[in-house]
């Protein structure tokens, strides 16, 4: 069965701290890994990933993928009180036609002033 | 352009009853998908619909059904609803094409009693 793991479930830092937030997947017909930042409702896109190795960067927010040990990690530098989220690390997978996206169960940071 | 919109954003049904929730995606965009998220749970991917066709489908019972309108705009119909169905209910649009992101509306968040 497909799945994908994050790690840590939750996380608590201060201000300025740097975080890593950890996914692992196990899925056939991978696609692509993505990233998504859930605030309230409705998780807001941050980064797609299809290749190997290639770091994609967002002002503090970067992510890279590491296909070989089916992974990924997103790192959020200088972390702010803005940055208090769930964080949602999701694949796409190829069944049928276009696919759906496999979500893992997020990681809760909480950022403390 | 304007984002993904769902309405309504919250429902209260009582066990039994059936409820139909609608999501109009981006302008332009084919696939709308359908998820779940509960705490327990997290997301789990419901259905896919492209181009009025449904092209994908999680392992949800048969309960859970959907269509797509000529307009791209869906709907999600869940019959003889349970308490179990209680959960925040996300709708992404993609243009469909071959590897692209999801972007998700607000949700409706539904409550059994």
């Amino acid at each position: 069965e497909d799945k994908v793991v994050q790690s840590p479930l939750s996380l608590v830092v201060h201000e300025g701290d740097t975080v890593t937030l950890n996914c692992s997947y196990e899925v056939t017909n991978f696609r692509s890994l993505l990233w998504y930042k859930q605030e309230k409702k409705a998780p807001t896109f941050l980064f797609m990933l299809t290749s190997s190795g290639i770091e994609k960067k967002s002002g503090r927010l970067s992510s890279i993928l590491d296909k070989k040990e089916l992974s990924s990690i997103l790192n959020i530098t200088a972390t702010q009180t803005g940055d208090s989220a769930i964080y949602l690390c999701a694949v796409l997978s190829y069944g049928g036609s276009q696919g759906n996206l496999i979500f893992g169960k997020g990681t809760k940071l909480s950022v403390k002033p | 352009k304007a984002g993904v919109t769902q309405t309504p954003r919250y429902l209260i049904k009582t066990r039994g009853q059936q409820v139909t929730l609608s999501c109009s995606p981006i302008s332009g965009h084919r696939s709308v998908s359908w998820y779940q998220q509960t705490p327990g749970q997290g997301l789990q991917f419901l259905f896919e619909y492209f181009s009025e066709t449904q092209r994908n489908k999680g392992n949800f019972p048969g309960r859970f059904s959907g269509r797509q309108f000529s307009n791209s705009r869906s709907e999600m119909n869940v019959s003889t609803l349970e308490l179990g169905d209680s959960a925040l209910y996300l709708c992404a649009s993609s243009s469909g094409t071959f590897v692209t992101e999801a972007f998700f509306g607000q949700g409706t968040r539904l409550t059994v009693v």
